[in-house]
Parts: structure tokens; C-alpha cells; sequence
């Protein structure tokens, strides 16, 4: 069955520190691979999603990805958070036809001024 | 473009009273139609998706059911809520098949 592991419940950054957050997956096959964010008490906005081709794949507000076939991963990363980028981050997988969407169960960021 | 309105945001119910939250997309037509809950500390997890008018199915046995009566309308129902029914509730849509999820802004539940 596919699953999806976020390994890190918390993380504290300061502001303008790089980041990383893990996300590992279990699936036969390539999945679909997506990260979002949380605000809180809102719904989720899309970061960014990997289908296929280049591996390391931008998203929206300068945050990037990787896919690792070898690791089963697909970290997100920033180069420099802004306080503004606290929130709660999912990823997600989705099996190629089973129109479900597998979660994660999040990594809640903190920003440190 | 497509939105997706989904109500009421906040709900508090007493044990045993009946739910409807509603969830409606516009902009599209035949969309993949996706219910979650988000329990704290839990995530999100997949509770019905809809691939079509009167098509559900349910990823977890439970007190909830849901209802697609147009095409892009959603609805999820209980006839007696359970303290354990409370968390936040995300509809969410999605146009083809392995294409990303666009997310309501969600309805806080709490059952007293």
C-alpha cells in the first residue's frame, strides 16, 4: 500500500536560514509526488509536484524539491525563510489512476525572528 | 478560472445532532471530488472521493456518508454525530487523474 512519511512533526528555523524538509514514500511504482502548505486554520495551497522528467522541480515562493528514486524521497528545500513561510507542510503521493491522494502527516514550521 | 466554496467555516454540533457541509466547484465540469478530515496531529486522511454524479466511494468505515446530486456538488452528511467527529474538514477537487488537488478552505467541526 502506498504511505507517505513526513519523519519531522516540528522545525525551527531563524529567518534567512536554509531548509529541508524530509518526505518519504512507499509506492511499487514512480508516484505522483506533491508538496502543500497550511496556513492556519485554511485550506491547502500547492508548492509544487513532480510527475515526471528533471528531478529537482521549483515551485512557488522559491521553494524546491528533489525526487530520489535510490532514497524514496522528495525533500522540500529553501535556500533562506522568511518569517512569513511558518506554516504546516504536507506532502503527498498519488498512485497513478487511483484518484486518492495519500498524505503525510505534516511537519509544522516555526520562524524564529 | 475554478474555485471551490465550501461551508459553513466554523460549525459547533451537540453529540447526536445530524451534519451537512457542502462543497461546491465552479469552472469546471466532472471533476474528481475529494473529502478529508485533519485531526490534530494526524494529517490529512482521505474519508470519500467521487469520480462522478451518485459514484462514492469510502476510504474508512465510519458515522459519515456523503452524497454527489450534481456534478459539482458534494455534500457530507452524518445522522448523529460523534465527539470523534470533530476535526477540520477539507473538500478538495481535482480536474484529471494524477493531477494536483485544489484544496476548500475548510470547516472547523466541533462536536460538544
Amino acid at each position: 500500500a502506498q504511505s507517505v512519511t513526513q519523519p519531522d512533526i516540528h522545525i525551527t528555523v531563524s529567518e534567512g536560514a536554509s531548509l529541508e524538509l524530509r518526505c518519504n514514500y512507499s509506492y511499487g511504482a514512480t508516484p505522483y509526488l506533491f508538496w502543500y502548505v497550511q496556513s492556519p486554520g485554511q485550506g491547502l495551497q500547492l508548492l509544487l509536484k513532480y510527475f515526471s522528467g528533471d528531478t529537482l522541480v521549483q515551485g512557488i515562493k522559491g521553494f524546491e524539491a528533489e525526487f530520489k528514486r535510490s532514497q524514496s524521497s522528495f525533500n522540500l528545500r529553501k535556500p533562506s525563510v522568511h518569517w512569513s513561510d511558518a506554516a504546516e507542510y504536507f506532502c503527498a503521493v498519488d498512485g497513478s489512476g487511483t484518484y486518492k491522494y495519500i498524505f503525510g502527516t505534516g511537519t509544522r514550521l516555526k520562524v524564529l525572528a | 478560472s475554478q474555485t471551490i466554496h465550501q461551508w459553513p467555516a466554523t460549525l459547533v454540533q451537540p453529540v447526536g445532532s445530524p451534519l451537512s457541509l457542502e462543497c461546491t466547484v465552479e469552472g469546471t465540469s466532472n471533476p474528481n471530488l475529494y473529502w478529508y478530515r485533519q485531526a490534530a496531529g494526524r494529517g490529512l486522511q482521505l474519508l470519500f472521493y467521487s469520480v462522478g454524479i451518485g459514484q462514492i466511494s469510502s476510504e474508512v468505515p465510519q458515522n459519515l456518508s456523503a452524497s454527489r446530486p450534481q456534478d459539482r456538488q458534494f455534500i457530507l452528511s452524518s445522522k448523529k454525530l460523534l465527539l470523534s467527529d470533530s476535526g477540520f474538514y477539507l473538500c478538495a477537487w481535482t480536474e484529471h487523474v494524477d493531477t494536483e488537488a485544489f484544496f476548500g478552505q475548510g470547516t472547523r467541526l466541533t462536536v460538544v
